[in-house]
């Protein structure tokens, strides 16, 4: 069990600039998690997977945000045409069917910084 | 979705056992309460679970009284590395099509140990 794992770990972009983060979550796990997190606020749900089904995604900042997990195994989160206001931690998480409800596992996060 | 409300701040000292308090005054029925641990620059941690009475494991204990209005986190003997932040969350499961309000964390309650 290496963890769930988060690429890039920080990531400066200017604005306008389309920005993507990938996220390997544990093998065994079928769940996937984005959040954000911005200075001082708990993370923030962004959309989640089972398998490669995306079964929540209303909680999408706007439809500048996007998110794919390809054959179930990685995960990306995509951001187009970013604001300042993106500027944020992006932590990604998975679980499995044999943990608890809410027994999620984060990754280290990618910290976005748009100039 | 059943809001819940917890102190901003608490202090305490090393060896002494730390105990905050969560109100979810909405919980519905088929509510689990939940409680991660973050440090800075990290993506939270589970902590325990629970769903009604007592609930332990080896790093702390979750108490939830029978009307399951409130729900207290106890840590036993602190160090300072139990300086974080702590997150109560309490939904459903989202996994049966309820939707992923469970999956909101508040502001946290920032606990500080002092030596």
């Amino acid at each position: 069990d290496t963890g769930v794992s988060q690429d890039p770990r920080h990531k400066i972009t200017k604005r306008g600039q389309n920005v993507t983060f990938r996220c390997d979550p544990i093998s065994e796990h079928n769940r996937l998690y984005w959040y954000r997190q911005t200075l001082g606020q708990g993370p923030e749900f962004l959309t989640y997977f089972q398998n490669e089904a995306q079964l929540e995604k209303s909680r999408l900042l706007s439809d500048r945000f996007s998110a794919e997990r390809p054959k179930g195994s990685f995960s990306t989160l995509e951001i187009q045409r970013t604001e300042q206001g993106d500027s944020a931690m992006y932590l990604c998480a998975s679980s499995s069917d044999r943990g608890f409800i809410y027994e999620q596992y984060f990754g280290p996060g990618t910290r976005l910084t748009v100039t | 979705l059943a809001k819940t409300t917890q102190p901003i701040s608490m202090d305490s000292y090393e060896g002494q056992e730390v105990n905050i308090t969560c109100s979810h005054n909405n919980i519905a029925t088929n509510d689990y309460i939940t409680w991660y641990q973050q440090f800075p620059s990290q993506g939270p941690r589970f902590i325990i679970q629970g769903y009604k009475t007592k609930v332990t494991n080896e790093v702390a204990s979750l108490f939830i009284p029978a009307d399951r209005k409130s729900s207290t986190l106890s840590l036993p003997r602190v160090s300072l590395s139990d300086t974080a932040v702590y997150y109560c969350l309490v939904a459903s499961s989202p996994y049966s099509g309820g939707g992923a309000d469970g999956l909101t964390f508040g502001k946290g309650t920032h606990l500080i140990i002092q030596p």
